[in-house]
Protein backbone atom coordinates (compact mmCIF):
# COMPACT_ATOMS: atom_id res chain seq x y z
CA UNK A 1 0.00 0.00 0.00
CA UNK A 2 1.38 3.88 -1.03
CA UNK A 3 3.28 5.56 2.04
CA UNK A 4 0.78 8.36 0.89
CA UNK A 5 -2.64 8.71 -0.94
CA UNK A 6 -4.86 10.99 -1.53
CA UNK A 7 -8.65 11.22 -2.31
CA UNK A 8 -10.35 11.69 -4.86
CA UNK A 9 -7.69 11.48 -7.43
CA UNK A 10 -10.02 13.00 -10.03
CA UNK A 11 -12.93 15.52 -9.46
CA UNK A 12 -14.91 17.93 -11.40
CA UNK A 13 -16.86 20.62 -10.08
CA UNK A 14 -18.90 23.72 -10.56
CA UNK A 15 -17.86 27.63 -9.78
CA UNK A 16 -19.15 28.23 -5.90
CA UNK A 17 -19.03 24.53 -4.69
CA UNK A 18 -17.08 23.97 -1.86
CA UNK A 19 -14.54 20.98 -2.51
CA UNK A 20 -12.27 18.80 0.27
CA UNK A 21 -9.11 17.11 -0.96
CA UNK A 22 -7.86 14.51 1.51
CA UNK A 23 -4.64 13.08 2.33
CA UNK A 24 -3.76 10.13 4.61
CA UNK A 25 -0.10 9.21 5.27
CA UNK A 26 1.10 6.21 7.12
CA UNK A 27 5.11 6.87 7.64
CA UNK A 28 4.15 8.60 10.93
CA UNK A 29 5.72 11.88 10.12
CA UNK A 30 4.63 15.20 11.86
CA UNK A 31 5.07 17.05 8.90
CA UNK A 32 2.49 17.47 6.44
CA UNK A 33 2.16 19.67 2.76
CA UNK A 34 -0.51 21.17 0.01
CA UNK A 35 0.89 22.28 -3.05
CA UNK A 36 -0.63 22.93 -6.22
CA UNK A 37 1.20 22.42 -9.77
CA UNK A 38 -0.25 24.21 -12.91
CA UNK A 39 0.81 22.80 -16.63
CA UNK A 40 4.34 23.81 -17.22
CA UNK A 41 5.02 25.22 -13.89
CA UNK A 42 6.58 23.92 -11.01
CA UNK A 43 4.94 23.03 -7.59
CA UNK A 44 3.75 26.17 -5.09
CA UNK A 45 3.50 25.54 -1.48
CA UNK A 46 -0.48 26.16 0.09
CA UNK A 47 -0.22 25.67 3.78
CA UNK A 48 2.03 23.43 5.82
CA UNK A 49 1.71 21.71 9.01
CA UNK A 50 4.89 20.70 11.26
CA UNK A 51 2.57 18.79 14.31
CA UNK A 52 -1.00 18.51 14.74
CA UNK A 53 -1.69 21.81 16.81
CA UNK A 54 0.79 23.95 13.81
CA UNK A 55 -0.86 24.97 10.65
CA UNK A 56 1.15 27.59 8.38
CA UNK A 57 0.43 29.59 5.21
CA UNK A 58 2.69 29.01 2.30
CA UNK A 59 2.89 31.49 -0.68
CA UNK A 60 -0.61 30.84 -2.23
CA UNK A 61 -2.96 30.35 0.61
CA UNK A 62 -5.57 32.79 -0.63
CA UNK A 63 -9.19 30.92 -1.11
CA UNK A 64 -7.74 27.84 0.48
CA UNK A 65 -8.20 26.09 4.24
CA UNK A 66 -7.22 23.12 5.72
CA UNK A 67 -7.85 20.97 8.65
CA UNK A 68 -5.47 18.80 10.44
CA UNK A 69 -7.59 16.03 11.93
CA UNK A 70 -4.70 13.55 13.29
CA UNK A 71 -1.19 13.45 12.71
CA UNK A 72 -2.29 10.49 9.54
CA UNK A 73 -4.50 13.36 8.22
CA UNK A 74 -4.28 16.51 6.23
CA UNK A 75 -7.47 17.86 4.44
CA UNK A 76 -7.13 21.10 1.65
CA UNK A 77 -10.77 23.01 1.73
CA UNK A 78 -12.01 25.19 -1.24
CA UNK A 79 -14.92 27.05 0.22
CA UNK A 80 -16.23 28.32 -3.13
CA UNK A 81 -14.38 27.09 -6.28
CA UNK A 82 -13.18 29.16 -8.67
CA UNK A 83 -12.34 28.59 -12.14
CA UNK A 84 -8.40 29.52 -11.34
CA UNK A 85 -8.07 26.95 -9.11
CA UNK A 86 -8.37 24.12 -11.59
CA UNK A 87 -4.92 22.55 -10.94
CA UNK A 88 -2.84 19.09 -9.27
CA UNK A 89 -2.71 19.12 -5.95
CA UNK A 90 -0.48 16.98 -4.35
CA UNK A 91 0.34 16.71 -0.79
CA UNK A 92 3.51 15.38 1.29
CA UNK A 93 4.96 14.66 4.43
CA UNK A 94 8.31 14.89 5.78
CA UNK A 95 10.36 14.48 9.37
CA UNK A 96 12.33 17.31 8.14
CA UNK A 97 12.80 19.17 4.93
CA UNK A 98 15.56 16.71 3.94
CA UNK A 99 12.93 14.14 2.31
CA UNK A 100 9.41 15.36 1.25
CA UNK A 101 7.56 12.15 0.10
CA UNK A 102 4.54 13.05 -2.29
CA UNK A 103 1.39 11.29 -2.93
CA UNK A 104 -0.39 10.36 -6.08
CA UNK A 105 -1.96 13.62 -6.67
CA UNK A 106 -5.22 14.78 -7.28
CA UNK A 107 -6.73 16.04 -10.58
CA UNK A 108 -9.39 19.30 -10.15
CA UNK A 109 -11.24 20.86 -12.58
CA UNK A 110 -12.90 24.07 -11.57
CA UNK A 111 -16.03 24.77 -14.41
CA UNK B 1 15.94 32.09 -0.11
CA UNK B 2 18.58 31.30 -2.44
CA UNK B 3 17.16 31.38 -6.04
CA UNK B 4 18.24 28.02 -8.62
CA UNK B 5 18.12 28.22 -12.61
CA UNK B 6 18.19 25.20 -14.26
CA UNK B 7 18.03 24.43 -18.29
CA UNK B 8 14.48 24.29 -19.19
CA UNK B 9 15.16 20.78 -21.40
CA UNK B 10 18.25 18.31 -22.33
CA UNK B 11 17.72 15.06 -24.26
CA UNK B 12 20.03 12.01 -22.98
CA UNK B 13 21.08 8.56 -24.92
CA UNK B 14 19.84 5.44 -22.86
CA UNK B 15 22.90 3.76 -21.52
CA UNK B 16 25.31 6.98 -20.82
CA UNK B 17 25.68 9.65 -18.41
CA UNK B 18 22.90 12.47 -18.14
CA UNK B 19 24.48 15.69 -16.56
CA UNK B 20 21.68 17.75 -15.21
CA UNK B 21 23.84 21.22 -13.64
CA UNK B 22 22.15 23.82 -11.32
CA UNK B 23 23.15 27.64 -10.69
CA UNK B 24 22.48 28.37 -7.09
CA UNK B 25 25.02 31.87 -6.39
CA UNK B 26 22.86 33.37 -3.78
CA UNK B 27 22.92 29.90 -1.89
CA UNK B 28 23.65 30.71 1.98
CA UNK B 29 26.13 28.78 4.19
CA UNK B 30 23.30 26.51 6.14
CA UNK B 31 21.24 26.22 2.63
CA UNK B 32 21.30 22.67 1.10
CA UNK B 33 21.08 21.27 -2.41
CA UNK B 34 18.18 19.28 -2.92
CA UNK B 35 16.86 17.29 -5.74
CA UNK B 36 13.80 15.58 -6.77
CA UNK B 37 12.49 14.76 -10.09
CA UNK B 38 8.55 14.26 -11.53
CA UNK B 39 7.49 11.96 -14.16
CA UNK B 40 4.36 13.05 -15.87
CA UNK B 41 2.10 14.14 -13.46
CA UNK B 42 3.15 11.44 -10.85
CA UNK B 43 4.09 13.04 -6.97
CA UNK B 44 7.89 14.20 -7.19
CA UNK B 45 9.97 11.98 -5.89
CA UNK B 46 13.29 12.42 -3.57
CA UNK B 47 16.56 11.98 -5.50
CA UNK B 48 19.55 13.27 -3.42
CA UNK B 49 20.83 16.08 -1.31
CA UNK B 50 23.49 17.76 -0.12
CA UNK B 51 25.47 20.51 1.54
CA UNK B 52 28.97 20.55 0.80
CA UNK B 53 30.67 17.45 0.01
CA UNK B 54 29.87 15.32 -3.18
CA UNK B 55 27.16 12.90 -2.56
CA UNK B 56 25.94 9.38 -3.88
CA UNK B 57 23.13 7.25 -3.55
CA UNK B 58 21.72 4.25 -5.59
CA UNK B 59 19.82 6.70 -8.00
CA UNK B 60 22.71 9.42 -8.89
CA UNK B 61 25.58 11.36 -7.62
CA UNK B 62 25.41 15.06 -6.35
CA UNK B 63 28.57 17.61 -7.41
CA UNK B 64 28.80 20.81 -5.48
CA UNK B 65 31.40 23.05 -6.35
CA UNK B 66 34.18 24.15 -3.97
CA UNK B 67 32.22 27.91 -3.69
CA UNK B 68 28.74 25.94 -3.50
CA UNK B 69 27.43 28.06 -6.33
CA UNK B 70 26.42 25.45 -8.33
CA UNK B 71 25.87 22.08 -8.60
CA UNK B 72 25.57 18.90 -11.06
CA UNK B 73 23.26 15.89 -10.25
CA UNK B 74 24.47 13.21 -12.04
CA UNK B 75 22.56 9.79 -13.64
CA UNK B 76 25.38 7.31 -14.20
CA UNK B 77 23.43 5.11 -16.98
CA UNK B 78 20.15 6.61 -18.06
CA UNK B 79 16.91 4.36 -18.45
CA UNK B 80 13.98 5.45 -20.65
CA UNK B 81 12.07 5.14 -16.88
CA UNK B 82 14.47 8.51 -16.05
CA UNK B 83 12.71 10.45 -18.83
CA UNK B 84 10.96 13.34 -15.92
CA UNK B 85 11.16 16.98 -14.71
CA UNK B 86 14.24 17.14 -12.51
CA UNK B 87 13.92 20.12 -9.99
CA UNK B 88 16.98 21.55 -8.28
CA UNK B 89 16.37 23.02 -4.93
CA UNK B 90 17.88 25.31 -2.01
CA UNK B 91 16.78 25.21 1.38
CA UNK B 92 17.40 24.92 5.12
CA UNK B 93 16.84 22.09 7.19
CA UNK B 94 15.62 23.20 9.80
CA UNK B 95 13.15 22.05 12.66
CA UNK B 96 11.35 25.06 12.52
CA UNK B 97 11.51 25.36 8.98
CA UNK B 98 10.37 22.74 6.59
CA UNK B 99 9.20 24.53 3.12
CA UNK B 100 11.10 23.55 -0.51
CA UNK B 101 10.47 26.21 -3.08
CA UNK B 102 10.26 24.29 -6.76
CA UNK B 103 11.20 26.37 -9.97
CA UNK B 104 10.21 25.09 -13.36
CA UNK B 105 13.41 22.31 -13.43
CA UNK B 106 14.94 20.79 -16.38
CA UNK B 107 12.50 18.30 -18.13
CA UNK B 108 15.06 15.71 -19.17
CA UNK B 109 13.96 12.91 -21.59
CA UNK B 110 16.04 9.52 -22.30
CA UNK B 111 16.11 8.80 -26.10
CA UNK B 112 16.68 4.93 -27.27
Amino acid sequence: DADVTQTPRNRITKTGKRIMLECSQTKGHDRMYWYRQDPGLGLRLIYYSFDVKDINKGEISDGYSVSRQAQAKFSLSLESAIPNQTALYFCATSETTDTQYFGPGTRLTVL
Amino acid sequence: DAKTTQPPSMDCAEGRAANLPCNHSTISGNEYVYWYRQIHSQGPQYIIHGLKNNETNEMASLIITEDRKSSTLILPHATLRDTAVYYCIVGRTTDSWGKLQFGAGTQVVVTP
